[in-house]
C-alpha cells in the first residue's frame, strides 16, 4: 500500500537558519510527490512537485526538494527561513486512477526571530 | 488562473440541522472534485471524489448519507452534511482538478463547520 511518513510533527529553526522537513514514501509504482504549505485557516498551496523528471524540484518561495529512489525519500529544503514561511507544511503522494492525494500528517514549522 | 473558492467560510450550526458547503471552480472546468476533512492539527483526509455527472466515489469509512456530494457542473460541486453531531464539526477543504497533469489539484480555502 501506498503511504507518506513525515518525521517531525514539529520543527523550530531561527531566522536565517536551514529549514529541512522530512518526508518519506511507500509506493509500488514510480511515485508523483508533492509539497503543500497551510497557513492558519487556509487551504493548501502547492509548493512543488517531483513528476519523474528532474530529481531535484524548485519550488515557490525558494523552498526545494530532491527526489532520492534509493531512500525513498522526498525532503524539502530552504537555506535561510524567513518569518512568513512559519506555516504547516504537507507531503503527498498521488494515488490511484483518478488522481487523489495521499498526505503525510503534516509538519509544523516554527520560525524563531 | 486556478482558483478554487468554498462557501462558506465559516458556519455555526445547531445539531440536527444539514449543511451545505459548495466547491467552485472558477477559472477552469473541474473534471474531478475532491473533499477532504481535516480534524485539529491532524492531516487532510480523502473523504471523497466527485467526477461531473456521475456519483461520488467515498473512501471507506465515510457515510455517503451523511455526506452527500453532488458535482452537477464542471465548476461546482457540494457537499451536504445531513442531520449535522457535534462530531462533525471539522475543517472541510475541497479540491478541484481540470485533469491536464496528474496529481494536479488546487485547494480551495476550507469551510470551518462548527456543530452545537
Amino acid at each position: 500500500a501506498q503511504s507518506v511518513t513525515q518525521l517531525g510533527s514539529h520543527v523550530s529553526v531561527s531566522e536565517g537558519a536551514l529549514v529541512l522537513l522530512r518526508c518519506n514514501y511507500s509506493s509500488s509504482v514510480p511515485p508523483y510527490l508533492f509539497w503543500y504549505v497551510q497557513y492558519p485557516n487556509q487551504g493548501l498551496q502547492l509548493l512543488l512537485k517531483y513528476t519523474s523528471a528532474a530529481t531535484l524540484v524548485k519550488g515557490i518561495n525558494g523552498f526545494e526538494a530532491e527526489f532520492k529512489k534509493s531512500e525513498t525519500s522526498f525532503h524539502l529544503t530552504k537555506p535561510s527561513a524567513h518569518m512568513s514561511d512559519a506555516a504547516e507544511y504537507f507531503c503527498a503522494l498521488l494515488e490511484g486512477s483518478q488522481g487523489n492525494l495521499i498526505f503525510g500528517k503534516g509538519t509544523k514549522l516554527s520560525v524563531k526571530p | 488562473g486556478a482558483v478554487v473558492s468554498q462557501h462558506p467560510s465559516r458556519v455555526i450550526c445547531k445539531s440536527g440541522t444539514s449543511v451545505k458547503i459548495e466547491c467552485r471552480s472558477l477559472d477552469f472546468q473541474a473534471t474531478t472534485m475532491f473533499w477532504y476533512r481535516q480534524f485539529p492539527k491532524q492531516s487532510l483526509m480523502l473523504m471523497a471524489t466527485s467526477n461531473e455527472g456521475s456519483k461520488a466515489t467515498y473512501e471507506q469509512g465515510v457515510e455517503k448519507d451523511k455526506f452527500l456530494i453532488n458535482h452537477a457542473s464542471l465548476t461546482l460541486s457540494t457537499l451536504t452534511v445531513t442531520s449535522a453531531h457535534p462530531e462533525d464539526s471539522s475543517f472541510y477543504i475541497c479540491s478541484a482538478s481540470p485533469g491536464l497533469a496528474a496529481g494536479e489539484q488546487f485547494f480551495g480555502p476550507g469551510t470551518r463547520l462548527t456543530v452545537l
